[in-house]
């Protein structure tokens, strides 16, 4: 399997839930973003992991959890959402700077 | 502050007609420019890619964009739309030696009439 895979597809969850999302990339990439893309809104930049270390948090709510166990693998754990966090998360990987990313075809996800 | 700015929400061009998407940009100097496509429920797909050297850059399914510095733009062109080109077109930044954060257009959104 080549690329950016993300699962699952779509999530349905409570606000009492706990959940984790996953993306798996094959290309030999060293660095993983999760992003968020809402309806009506730019794509916002959740988190990035460079060499598996997390490089940046813009400021995102406590209650999205990353984890970057190696460069193959990040996951998104969920806790305690709001229906507001409902949204499409994408995942993407990259190479050297400016390479540009190679996107996952994102987690849909809708909060009850 | 740096911006990408896609003036244009909605197009709608008849098939096989030709195409522009607008795309501004305010950076301090030339950053990494980007083109991405996003079809229903699916993620992004890298159209092309601007670094450095030739303006005109040529991407894939038959598009092209063209950098001018003067304008601060990357503009997506197609001389021929086809109706799978309906979808949502971003254009996206990256600063040189900024690592690789890239900062998204708000998209435009095409639709392609038969």
């Amino acid at each position: 399997e080549t690329g950016v895979t993300q699962t699952p597809r779509h999530l349905v969850m409570g606000m009492t839930n706990k959940k984790s999302l996953k993306c798996e990339q094959h290309l030999g990439h060293n660095a993983m973003y999760w992003y968020k893309q809402s309806a009506k809104k730019p794509l916002e930049l959740m988190f990035v992991y460079s060499l598996e270390e997390r490089v940046e948090n813009n400021s995102v709510p406590s209650r999205f959890s990353p984890e970057c166990p190696n460069s193959s693998h990040l996951f998104l754990h969920l806790h305690t959402l709001q229906p507001e966090d409902s949204a499409l998360y994408l995942c993407a990987s990259s190479q050297a700077t400016g390479a540009g990313y190679t996107f996952g075809s994102g987690t849909r996800l809708t909060v009850v | 502050a740096q911006s990408v700015t896609q003036p244009d929400i909605h197009i709608t061009v008849s098939e096989g007609a030709s195409l522009e998407l607008r795309c501004n940009y305010s950076y301090g100097a030339t950053p990494y420019l980007f083109w991405y496509v996003q079809s229903p429920g699916q993620g992004l797909q890298l159209l092309l890619k601007y670094f450095s050297g030739d303006t005109l850059v040529q991407g894939i399914k038959g598009f092209e964009a063209e950098f001018k510095r003067s304008q601060s733009s990357f503009n997506l062109r197609k001389p021929s739309v086809h109706w799978s080109d309906a979808a949502e077109y971003f254009c996206a930044v990256a600063e040189r030696g900024g690592g690789n954060k890239l900062t998204f257009g708000t998209g435009t959104q095409l639709k392609v009439e038969l």
